[in-house]
């Protein structure tokens, strides 16, 4: 059965710390692996990931995919209040997409 | 761009009646979804539609749920009749596609009650 697992599920961190969340998979014809940050309203878009080993960054944010073992990391260094949110992690696959249920971030000031 | 826009952004009603959810997505994108999501549940895929034709749908709970995309720039989700358990924020997507499902944008949902 395809799944998105995502870990932790939740976690509060002081300002200025760095985070690693986990993101592992199972999806029959994998075709890309997708990050998301939602806050209260709709979820926006992060990272789009094909390819093993390459890192895509934007700021602070940071992803890598390993499509041997199947997962994800998304890094945030030197979080600030402004990154707690809920981060989506979406996998898909031929004709569908799965997303993981999710890990709630609270920067603490 | 005004992004993918919804309506209404809030529906209360009760349970039996019909509700009908209203998406434009934005101009020129030709991928269209519908999510549903809930606490217990998250995130999860109802329906897409590439280029206004339903793809997937096997996320579609029951007979009760239809979606229509009559032409590039609307789709609807019907639910008919409503049930409590349909409560939930209900989102509509959009994305130009590639070879994969790409980057969505997500318009800012409907929240439905059903009592």
């Amino acid at each position: 059965e395809d799944k998105v697992v995502q870990s932790p599920l939740s976690l509060v961190v002081h300002e200025g710390d760095t985070v690693t969340l986990n993101c592992s998979y199972e999806v029959t014809n994998f075709r890309s692996l997708l990050w998301y940050k939602q806050e209260k309203k709709a979820p926006t878009f992060l990272f789009m990931l094909t390819s093993s080993g390459i890192e895509k960054k934007s700021g602070r944010l940071s992803s890598i995919l390993d499509k041997k073992e199947l997962f994800s990391i998304l890094n945030i260094t030197a979080t600030q209040t402004g990154d707690s949110a809920v981060y989506l992690c979406a996998v898909s696959g031929r004709d569908k997409i799965i997303f993981g249920k999710g890990t709630r971030l609270h920067i603490l000031p | 761009d005004a992004g993918v826009i919804q309506s209404p952004r809030h529906e209360v009603t009760e349970m039996g009646q019909e509700v009908t959810l209203r998406c434009k997505p934005i101009s020129g994108h030709n991928s269209l979804f519908w999510y549903r999501q809930t606490m217990m549940r998250g995130l999860e895929l109802l329906i897409y539609f590439n280029n206004n034709v339903p793809i997937d749908d096997s996320g579609m709970p029951e007979d009760r749920f239809s979606a229509k995309m009559p032409n590039a720039s609307f789709s609807t989700l019907k639910i008919q009749p409503s049930e409590p358990r349909d409560s939930a924020v209900y989102f509509c997507a959009s994305s130009f596609p590639t070879t994969s499902v790409g980057e969505q944008f997500f318009g800012p949902g409907t929240r439905l009650t059903v009592l």
